[in-house]
């Protein structure tokens, strides 16, 4: 089975701290995904990667980056959290494109 | 980009009944329509897809169709339980990118 971790479940930061939220797949995917999740909204897409040191923006990039390294890791940054980025986050993999992607369990991030 | 609209936004209905949820998506290049369940706590699972070259596709309790030439698709379930509590969501894809509607929470009443 495809399995996607992501670092935390829960993490709870201070506005103007720099956040890192880590996503680890284990099947060798090529594409890497991190969304955000707000009711009412659905998923929005913020970064994607296709391949090592690849990204391409997604919807809503706007105050975040994400860093890709080596092939099983995909890293959202956070570079100065702000209130309004309280949210689920999700990371996703694929084998290619247009294929399906497997979630991960999703960060809960709390900005105070 | 593509525009994926979802309906309804809650659903409820009765355990063995069944519950039908509807998606319009805007780009006609979009050609693979998958469907997800997330279940509380939990990341989205892929539960059917259909892709632009068929009209119709089942498993076991659930399906989906596609009319390509207006542009929709729909979950269909069938006898429902309540394990099929969940929100469900639909995507449309077009290249890399998915584009997902904002929901349906279906609610089923034992």
């Amino acid at each position: 089975d495809v399995k996607v971790t992501q670092s935390s479940r829960y993490l709870v930061k201070r506005t103007g701290e720099k956040v890192f939220l880590e996503c680890v797949q284990d099947m060798d995917h090529e594409n890497m995904f991190w969304y955000r999740q707000d009711p009412g909204l659905g998923l929005r897409l913020i970064y994607f990667s296709y391949d090592v040191k690849m990204k391409e923006k997604g919807d809503i990039p706007e105050g975040y980056s994400v860093s890709r390294e080596k092939k099983e890791r995909f890293s959202l940054i956070l570079e100065s959290a702000s209130t309004n980025q309280t949210s689920m986050y999700l990371c996703a993999s694929s084998l290619a494109s247009p294929y399906e992607q497997y979630f991960g369990p999703g960060t809960r991030l709390t900005v105070t | 980009g593509e525009n994926v609209e979802q309906h309804p936004s809650t659903l409820s209905v009765q355990e063995g009944d069944s519950a039908v949820i509807k998606c319009t998506y805007s780009d006609s290049a979009s050609n693979y329509f998958p469907w997800y369940k997330q279940e509380l706590g939990k990341g989205p699972q892929l539960i059917i897809d259909i892709r632009s070259n068929v009209g119709e596709k089942k498993d076991q309790r659930i399906a989906v169709t596609l009319n390509k030439t207006a542009k929709h698709f729909s979950l269909h379930i069938t006898e429902t339980q309540p394990e099929d509590s969940a929100v469900y969501f639909c995507a449309a894809t077009v290249g890399n990118q998915f584009y997902f509607g904002t929901g349906t929470s279906l609610t089923v009443i034992p």
